[in-house]
Order: structure tokens, then C-alpha cells, then sequence
């Protein structure tokens, strides 16, 4: 059963633009929403997160939008640069479960 | 610098032998974490341990063993290698809320 899904699988962009990476999950329990990024031949990396009790979370160019009700959230990358091209998975969590659900990422390309 | 490291960093193996891969966290977290990624199945957690010397099975253990000899180190053991485990592992740890997780640079891991 695959609690956390994404889309799309993978995204193609322009510099400058707007691309929007979708998550949504299953468990109305899951109250923490992490989002991260990974570069080819590393780990992943902490980006941002939003906790259940928000709707919008901003860091620099990185936006979370969380829908509680639908149990969606997205991230939202303005002005894309190519140095954004990173796969990102979104996960879901619930405090003292210690066991994060993660999607299956979305691929994204920003092309110069 | 690094606070979660990996060893070795790429390795291959023979179907039938042994494979031990070593975490090294410094950090200070009680929880660490094996997950393995292959494309198109994102992150998937192996085995996770939230005290030295316990360990606890993840959502796809089957064919690893884990061991915990310490707080900052954590080591994911395949018995029998096999070439359905080729794949790239990673370790990661976090806080006690698990919220958090902070990974390594990661194992790439080929069975031949």
C-alpha cells in the first residue's frame, strides 16, 4: 500500500519558471511533511517541511502549500535555476513513530 | 564535517558472500536507519534502530541483518549477497521524534 504518492514522476522546466511537484498521502495521522532533495551520487538532503497545523511554508524560492482537507500538499520552486535539477521526494511522519514514508520522488530538469 | 558517513562508498560483491556496509553518525541521535533505492521505488527501509545494541525490522528486511554495537554506529549485514540486492544503500539518522532524518552520502552495492 503505497501511503505517499507523487507527481509527476518527472518534470521538465525552463529557467525562470515555475515548476510545481505534487504529493499526496493517505493517513489523515501523518502531521509532519518533509521534502527533500537529492543530487545524482548523494544522499538526500533536508529542503523544507511544513507540520500539519500550517497551509503555506516559504523558504527563499522553495514554497510548501498544504490542503489538510484533501491531504495534498505541493512544493512550488519559482524561478527555477538549472542548479535545481535534483530528484525530491516528499515523506510523511508522525511525532514518536520514528518511521518517515517516503514517496517515490519526482525528477525534475531545469533546462538554461 | 560530514555527519553521517558511509563506508565503503561503492562495492562489489559475489553472489553467495558476505557483505558487511558500516555507518558512522556523529550527530548524537539515538535513531539510525538502512534504506535501499532502486529507480522507480524511491526510499525503502530495511532495518532502523533506536538504541545500541537493538534493532528493529523495516518494511522489506528480508535478506539483511543489522547491528547496532554503539550509538554512532550502525552496519547492515547480507548474509547471502544476492543479485536482486544490487542496488544503492543508504544510511541516515535522526532525532527522537524521527521527524528530521539526515543521511549519507550512500553505498552503491553491485552483486555479481
Amino acid at each position: 500500500q503505497q501511503q505517499v504518492r507523487q507527481s509527476p514522476q518527472s518534470l521538465t522546466v525552463w529557467e525562470g519558471e515555475t515548476a510545481i511537484l505534487n504529493c499526496s498521502y493517505e493517513d489523515s495521522t501523518f502531521n509532519y511533511f518533509p521534502w527533500y532533495q537529492q543530487f545524482p551520487g548523494e544522499g538526500p538532503a533536508l529542503l523544507i517541511s511544513i507540520r500539519s497545523v500550517s497551509d503555506k511554508k516559504e523558504d527563499g524560492r522553495f514554497t510548501i502549500f498544504f490542503n489538510k482537507r484533501e491531504k495534498k500538499l505541493s512544493l512550488h520552486i519559482t524561478d527555477s535555476q538549472p542548479g535545481d535539477s535534483a530528484t525530491y521526494f516528499c515523506a510523511a511522519s508522525r511525532g514518536g513513530n520514528y518511521k518517515p514514508t517516503f514517496g517515490k520522488g519526482t525528477s525534475l530538469v531545469v533546462h538554461p | 564535517e560530514a555527519a553521517v558517513t558511509q563506508s565503503p562508498r561503492s562495492k562489489v560483491a559475489v553472489t553467495g558472500g558476505k557483505v558487511t556496509l558500516s555507518c558512522h553518525q556523529t550527530n548524537n541521535h539515538d535513531y539510525m536507519y538502512w534504506y535501499r533505492q532502486d529507480t522507480g521505488h524511491g526510499l525503502r527501509l530495511i532495518h532502523y534502530s533506536y538504541v545500541a545494541d537493538s534493532t528493529e525490522k523495516g518494511d522489506i528486511p528480508d535478506g539483511y541483518k543489522a547491528s547496532r554495537p554503539s550509538q554512532e554506529n550502525f552496519s547492515l549485514i547480507l548474509e547471502l549477497a544476492s543479485l536482486s540486492q544490487t542496488a544503492v544503500y543508504f544510511c541516515a539518522s535522526s532525532d527522537e521524534q524521527g521527524y528530521e532524518q539526515y543521511f549519507g552520502p550512500g553505498t552503491r552495492l553491485t552483486v555479481l
